[in-house]
């Protein structure tokens, strides 16, 4: 059963930084390409970021590129999600879900249970 | 990107009853990649359907999916308590992936 748990959340002024972790077990994580989703507040969800198995391709939602960054470590089993120049239009619940199907764009077959980020 | 709207934003039926959900995209989404996700209160949402009609591991086979090019749909048949929640429809054929604004299903 894959289980990913977020971490790194909390609240940020505009302008700021903030990194946010992913810690994966259950599955092997370096067999799947892996996301950062995000729901701001009464809204739908929206793909924020993707990272490929072996890292070579990266792609982002045009509202984040050039402020956050998505890796990963194979190693440690952990995705992360440095995000720069913070905007309040950020605030949302962000989830790590793993992904499936041909890669960037992916359906989302397990989540994390969620991390909220505040900007304000 | 390809906008997916939803509808009727709220669903209220009685148990028993089947529940149909619909989602239109503003543009064909390419291939058969359209998805459906439950989210209940408070909690992450799950995958129910890929692949237009595919059910997800573990998801019981009153909920199906169909549908093709603009239009598609979920159906839930036999609705039960545990159903109460939203539903959201997601395409992942163009980018970026883009999702419903979700349809809510209540209980009478």
């Amino acid at each position: 059963q894959a289980q990913l748990v977020e971490s790194g959340g909390g609240v940020v002024q505009p302008g700021g930084s903030l990194r946010l972790s992913c810690a994966a077990s259950g599955f092997t994580f370096s067999s799947f390409g892996m996301n950062w989703v995000r729901q701001a507040p009464g809204k739908g969800p929206e793909w924020v970021a993707f990272v490929e198995k072996d890292e070579v391709t990266k792609s982002y939602t045009d509202s984040v590129k050039g402020r956050f960054t998505i890796s990963r470590d194979n190693s440690k089993r952990m995705l992360d999600l440095q995000m720069n120049s913070l905007r309040p239009e950020d605030t949302a619940v962000y989830y790590c879900a793993r992904g499936r199907g041909k890669p960037p764009q992916q359906y989302f077959d397990s989540w994390g249970q969620g991390i909220l980020v505040t900007v304000s | 990107e390809i906008v997916l709207t939803q509808s009727p934003g709220t669903l209220s039926l009685s148990p028993g009853e089947g529940a149909t959900l619909s989602c239109g995209a503003s543009q064909s989404v390419p291939s058969i990649n359209l998805a459906w996700y439950q989210q209940k209160l408070g909690q992450a949402p799950r995958l129910l359907i890929y692949g237009v009609s595919t059910r997800a591991t573990g998801i019981p086979d009153r909920f199906s999916g169909s549908g093709s090019g603009t239009d598609f749909t979920l159906t839930i048949s036999r609705l039960e308590p545990g159903d109460v929640a939203v539903y959201y429809c997601h395409q992942y054929g163009d980018s970026p992936g883009t999702f419903g604004q979700g349809t809510k299903v209540e209980i009478k």
